[in-house]
């Protein structure tokens, strides 16, 4: 069975641009969470989707967006980048909202210059 | 406030000697507690999940357990490719909460 995948793996924008992030759960996976990993801060929740729907949400500010799409493929958005957006950013599927163990994506490495 | 500590923040070992990993928790409505191995650069890679307390899991040299209050990751007689970031992660209600992980350096 395929693991969590996730596109782009690495990604350098410059400050102001946006970034789209890609996210496809294990397959009959209908969860997908989306994290931001930095030394710092170790991992934070951004958001969780399920059947196409924001079930929870973290403490980001409205520059971090998401979507679910039918198939469960999830897409995570940053718009007008800053330098502290510069992370890690992991997706996790599961089989259920907030149900049982997730598994992590690879995850995309993104770079603000 | 719902928040998992982790410690020691780094653990330095030589190969062979045997050690714990601490994890505790402060979550109400705990559903599970799960630990992750994370290789630099990589995404965390799952490893045991836990239930209710005075549950063990093994898996090869790693043993998890579990008390109301905090869990234990020991690692008996590790290997160099032990060495990774070893996070911990309780499931409340319905939101995970991470702690800051163990970075174990295993020395041959």
């Amino acid at each position: 069975k395929a693991g969590v995948t996730q596109t782009p793996r690495y990604l350098i924008k410059t400050r102001g641009q946006q970034v789209t992030l890609s996210c496809s759960p294990i397959s009959g996976h209908r969860s997908v969470s989306w994290y931001q990993q930095t030394p710092g801060q170790g991992l934070q929740f951004l958001f969780e989707y399920f059947s196409e729907t924001q079930r929870n949400k973290g403490n980001f500010p409205g520059r971090f967006s998401g979507r679910q799409f039918s198939n469960s493929r999830s897409e995570m958005n940053v718009s007008t980048l800053e330098l502290g957006d510069s992370a890690l950013y992991l997706c996790a599927s599961s089989s259920g909202p907030g149900a049982d163990t997730q598994y992590f994506g690879p995850g995309t490495r993104l770079t603000v210059l | 406030e719902d928040q998992v500590t982790q410690s020691p923040e780094a653990l330095r070992l030589q190969e062979g000697e045997s050690s714990s990993l601490n994890c505790s928790y402060t979550v109400s409505g705990l559903r599970g507690l799960f630990w992750y191995r994370q290789d630099p650069g990589k995404g965390p890679e799952f490893l045991f999940t836990l239930y209710s307390a005075g549950e063990e899991k093994e898996k090869e040299r790693l043993k998890a357990t579990l008390t109301k209050k905090e869990s234990f990751l020991h690692i008996t007689a590790p290997k160099p490719e032990d060495s990774a970031t070893y996070l911990c992660a309780v499931l409340g209600f319905n939101k995970f909460y991470f702690g800051s992980g163990t970075k174990l350096n295993v020395k041959p």
